[in-house]
């Protein structure tokens, strides 16, 4: 099976502007989940998604937001961008997304805000 | 409440000899636990998991760790270093009865393995 792809890799924008990250998890997975990376935080939970709706969500204002589809695929958008935004923003997918079950996680979409 | 704290932010050896990385956890539910290894602008690989059978977990690349309930620790062992193995770990926890499958993130240790 393929793995859990984002698109793009790399983005570079300005503060003020709006961004969105795509995720596509692997085939029969429902579940996807987002998190953002950074040195100074770690790795922070944003949210997470099954069958087109948002289950849990983390401690993040509303400028990030999400949406899935019916084929699974997700994607996030930050808008009003901060430099504080700059971050490694990591998808991940699972069969179900219950407790206790290990996530896949993609390769991430590097976003530096100038 | 989960959380997972790891107890080396870096740890340096030698090719050829052991590695540890160290991890404590905290649950307030029957846990499941996982090792991630990320190497430089890569996602997270999953290492190995523990779900509630044996206590001791064999992963991938030689790398296992034992599940120790009444130290709350989940250490991260391999007999043998080897150059390939630089990179950061991360210590997980999730909630095996929960309908929500989040994952808790330990900061990472990062590996440096000198030749």
């Amino acid at each position: 099976k393929a793995g859990v792809t984002q698109t793009p890799r790399y983005l570079i924008k300005t503060r003020g502007q709006q961004v969105t990250l795509s995720c596509s998890p692997i085939s029969g997975h429902r579940s996807v989940s987002w998190y953002q990376q950074t040195p100074g935080q770690g790795l922070q939970f944003l949210f997470e998604y099954f069958s087109e709706t948002q289950r849990n969500k983390g401690n993040f204002p509303g400028r990030f937001s999400g949406r899935q589809f019916s084929n699974s695929r997700s994607e996030m958008n930050v808008s009003t961008l901060e430099l504080g935004d700059s971050a490694l923003y990591l998808c991940a997918s699972s069969p179900t997304g219950t407790g206790g079950h290990e996530q896949y996680f993609g390769p991430g979409t590097r976003l530096t805000v100038t | 409440a989960q959380s997972v704290t790891q107890l080396d932010s870096h740890v340096s050896v030698s090719e050829g000899t052991p590695v540890l990385l160290r991890c404590n956890y905290s649950s307030s539910y029957s846990p499941s636990l996982f090792w991630y290894v990320q190497h430089p602008n890569k996602g997270l690989q999953l290492l190995l998991k523990y779900t509630s059978a044996a206590t001791l977990v064999k992963g991938i690349n030689g790398f296992e760790a034992e599940f120790k309930k009444s130290e709350t620790s989940f250490h991260l062992t391999k007999p043998s270093a080897h150059m390939s193995d630089a990179a950061e770990y991360f210590c997980v926890v999730s909630d095996r009865g929960s309908t929500l499958g989040r994952l808790y993130f330990g900061r990472g240790t990062q590996l440096t393995v000198w030749p």
